[in-house]
């Protein structure tokens, strides 16, 4: 069965880095796109990146744009978001999603992790 | 962006009832709308996609409709565990963009 794993949330200071995690099983991750999105405490869902499934193109939505990087290693079966210069407002679940079309970018999703909660605080 | 506007924001109903929510899209989308449930603390689950496909495993009384920019989500006999925040969620473009949520409660 698909799982979705996500790891590497936590406290951290504005202004600094984190890098999150998504391991993949249960279907050949390396033909889907990957989605990462957050929820803020009490908020709806924003979607925050994608990555093609080979990691040719990426798209970002414009609150994190030049400082989130969306990765993907295939060979580890592995989903990352690295993210730099947080913000308060960067604060929530992040969840990776898997599209359920293979092979394309814009996608509905089948699959979610159970996210991993990032708080920015001082 | 394309912006989606999901309403209500909250509603009560009883059990039985017929429920229907509705998301409306900034501009036509065709029909790449999709619907998910989520129950507190819980991830996303995928209800219905492409407006009005039943996603895999979902019970039948949940359905959907529309194309363009107007869609509708409906429960025909709403159960208690269905208990939930209802998102739309649009693919038309690659900068994906859900509704507002309409929280579900029992009466």
């Amino acid at each position: 069965q698909v799982q979705l794993v996500e790891s590497g949330g936590g406290v951290v200071q504005p202004g600094r880095s984190l890098r999150l995690s998504c391991a993949a099983s249960g279907f050949t991750f390396s033909t889907y796109g990957m989605h990462w999105v957050r929820q803020a405490p009490g908020k709806g869902l924003e979607w925050v990146a994608v990555i093609l499934y080979d990691g040719s193109n990426k798209f970002y939505a414009d609150s994190v744009k030049g400082r989130f990087t969306i990765s993907r290693d295939n060979s580890e079966n592995t989903l990352y978001l690295q993210m730099n210069s947080l913000r308060a407002e960067d604060t929530a679940v992040y969840y990776c999603a898997k599209g359920a079309v293979r092979g394309i970018i814009a996608n509905y999703f089948d699959y979610w992790g159970q996210g991993t909660l990032v708080t920015v605080s001082s | 962006d394309i912006q989606m506007t999901q309403s209500p924001s909250s509603l009560s109903a009883s059990v039985g009832d017929r429920v229907t929510i509705t998301c409306q899209a900034s501009q036509a989308i065709s029909d790449y709308l999709n619907w998910y449930q989520q129950k507190p603390g819980k991830a996303p689950k995928l209800l219905i996609y492409d407006a009005s496909s039943l996603a895999s495993g979902v019970p039948s009384r949940f359905s959907g409709s529309g194309s363009g920019t107007d869609f509708t989500f409906t429960i025909s006999s709403l159960q208690p565990e269905d208990i939930a925040t209802y998102y739309c969620q649009q693919y038309d473009n690659l900068f994906l963009t859900f509704g507002g949520g309409t929280k579900v409660e029992i009466e």
